[in-house]
C-alpha cells in the first residue's frame, strides 16, 4: 500500500538556521507531492505543490524519484514557520482524489 | 472566493447516538473529501464525493457515510457513535479535474463522544 513517511515528529531550530522536513513516499509511479502546513489554531492548508516548483514563504520542495522523498527545505528558519507541516501523497492504486498523508513534523522555531 | 465552510464547528454527543455534519465547498468545486485527524491516527481519508457519486471510499466502518448534493454540499453522518469517534472531521475540496489535485480545506468539526 502507498504509504508517505515523515521520520520526525519534531524538530527544533533556531531563528536563522537552515530547515529540512523530510518525507518520503512509496510508490513506483508518477504520484503528485504536496506539503500542507497547520498553523497554531489555524486550518491546514496548502503549502507547496511539487509540480508547480515554486517557493513559497521561502520554503522549496524537490522531488527525487530516485529516493522517493519530497524533502521541505528553507535556508533560514523564522519564528513564525512554527507550525505542523504534513507531507500528502495522491496518485497510485487510490487514484487521484484522495489525499495520503504522514503523520506530521513538528516545527518549532526559537529566537 | 469563500473558503471550504463547515457545519457545526464543535459536538458533543454520547455513545450511540448518531451525528451529521455538513461541509460546503469552494464555489465551482465539484470534488469534496472527508479526513478523519486523530493525535494517534493523524490524517485518514475517509471518503471523497464527485457530481454527487462516491468515487473513493477509505478503510472506515459502514457507520460512517456520505452525500452529496446537486450544489456540491456534502453531508457526513455518524450512526451509533463510538468513543474512539472522538477526532476532527476535515473536509476538502477540489476542482476535481484532470491536473487539479489540491485540496483545500474547512476549519474541521470537532466531535467529542462521551
Amino acid at each position: 500500500a502507498q504509504r508517505v513517511t515523515q521520520p520526525e515528529k519534531l524538530l527544533s531550530v533556531f531563528k536563522g538556521a537552515p530547515v529540512e522536513l523530510k518525507c518520503n513516499y512509496s510508490y513506483s509511479g508518477s504520484p503528485e507531492l504536496f506539503w500542507y502546513v497547520q498553523y497554531s489554531r489555524q486550518r491546514l492548508q496548502l503549502l507547496l505543490r511539487h509540480i508547480s516548483r515554486e517557493s513559497i514563504k521561502g520554503f522549496t520542495a524537490d522531488l527525487n524519484k530516485g529516493e522517493t522523498s519530497f524533502h521541505l527545505k528553507k535556508p533560514f528558519a523564522q519564528e513564525e514557520d512554527s507550525a505542523m507541516y504534513y507531507c500528502a501523497f495522491t496518485g497510485g492504486e487510490s487514484g487521484y482524489s484522495t489525499l495520503t498523508f504522514g503523520k506530521g513534523t513538528m516545527l518549532l522555531v526559537s529566537p | 472566493k469563500a473558503g471550504v465552510t463547515q457545519t457545526p464547528r464543535y459536538l458533543i454527543k454520547t455513545r450511540g447516538q448518531q451525528v451529521t455534519l455538513s461541509c460546503s465547498p469552494i464555489s465551482g468545486h465539484r470534488s469534496v473529501s472527508w479526513y478523519q485527524q486523530t493525535p494517534g491516527q493523524g490524517l485518514q481519508f475517509l471518503f471523497e464525493y464527485f457530481s454527487e457519486t462516491q468515487r473513493n471510499k477509505g478503510n472506515f466502518p459502514g457507520r460512517f457515510s456520505g452525500r452529496q448534493f446537486s450544489n456540491s454540499r456534502s453531508e457526513m453522518n455518524v450512526s451509533t457513535l463510538e468513543l474512539g469517534d472522538s477526532a476532527l472531521y476535515l473536509c476538502a475540496s477540489s476542482s476535481g479535474g484532470w491536473g487539479s489535485y489540491e485540496q483545500y480545506f474547512g476549519p474541521g468539526t470537532r466531535l467529542t463522544v462521551t
